[in-house]
């Protein structure tokens, strides 16, 4: 079955930019979608099809896709983002990645 | 507005069933595939199961195969996990979502959960 591996925590300040990464075989090859979950809520798509944002969801936040390694990059991080952040792709089924504890300093 | 109510999680014990339902409006559900995915405690999202928008096709992990089935009614928009012989490890919160319009691919409307707790 197809492995979707993410770092499990990144931490970044307040303002900065925050990286969180998605590394599958030939990843490029898919489309990869990204989901934010916050503590006691559901989660909420940010980015899907590599690189589009549902209505609503801030500019900050952006997806890229090549090779090996997906990213979802968030920008001007704010205290709100901290959240668990997760990859998805389709193989065969629906795949997560392990998820992502991104912390705001 | 895209709305799903989960309900029907409790505390079961080891080899015990439980029904899970998601009522679900504000979009035209006859024409929508629609999943579980169920995050247990200290763990990541995992995808459950998922059916086609007539349910004519159902799929599942194959953690769960055999143990539960997934079914809808489009006659009252609401869909159904029934889960069977249940185990320590199927402890989480179960999540309805809906898929996105074509193919399918990603969840784009989210329940917020119903706690399914399996334990002596």
């Amino acid at each position: 079955s197809y492995v979707l591996t993410q770092p499990p925590s990144v931490s970044v300040a307040p303002g900065q930019t925050a990286t969180i990464t998605c590394g599958g075989d030939n990843i490029g090859s898919k489309s990869v979608h990204w989901y934010q979950q916050k503590p006691g809520q559901a989660p909420v798509l940010v980015v899907y099809d590599d690189t589009d944002r549902p209505s609503g969801i801030p500019e900050r936040f952006s997806g890229s896709n090549s090779g090996n390694t997906a990213t979802l990059t968030i920008s001007r991080v704010e205290a709100g983002d901290e959240a668990d952040y997760y990859c998805q792709v389709w193989d065969s089924s629906w795949v997560f990645g392990g998820g992502t504890k991104l912390t705001v300093l | 507005e895209v709305q799903l109510l989960e309900s029907g999680g409790g505390l079961v014990q080891p080899g015990g069933s439980l029904r899970l339902s998601c009522a679900a409006s504000g979009f035209t559900f006859t024409t929508y595939a629609m999943s579980w995915v169920r995050r247990g405690p200290g763990k990541g999202l995992e995808w459950v199961s998922g059916i086609s928008d007539s349910g004519s096709s159902t799929y599942y992990a194959d953690s769960v195969k055999g143990r539960f089935t997934i079914s809808r009614d489009n006659s009252k928009n609401t869909l159904s996990l029934q889960m069977n012989s249940l185990r320590a490890e199927d402890t989480a919160v179960y999540y309805c979502a809906k898929f996105d319009p074509n193919p399918n691919q990603f969840f784009d409307h989210w329940g917020q959960g119903t706690l399914v707790s399996v334990s002596s």
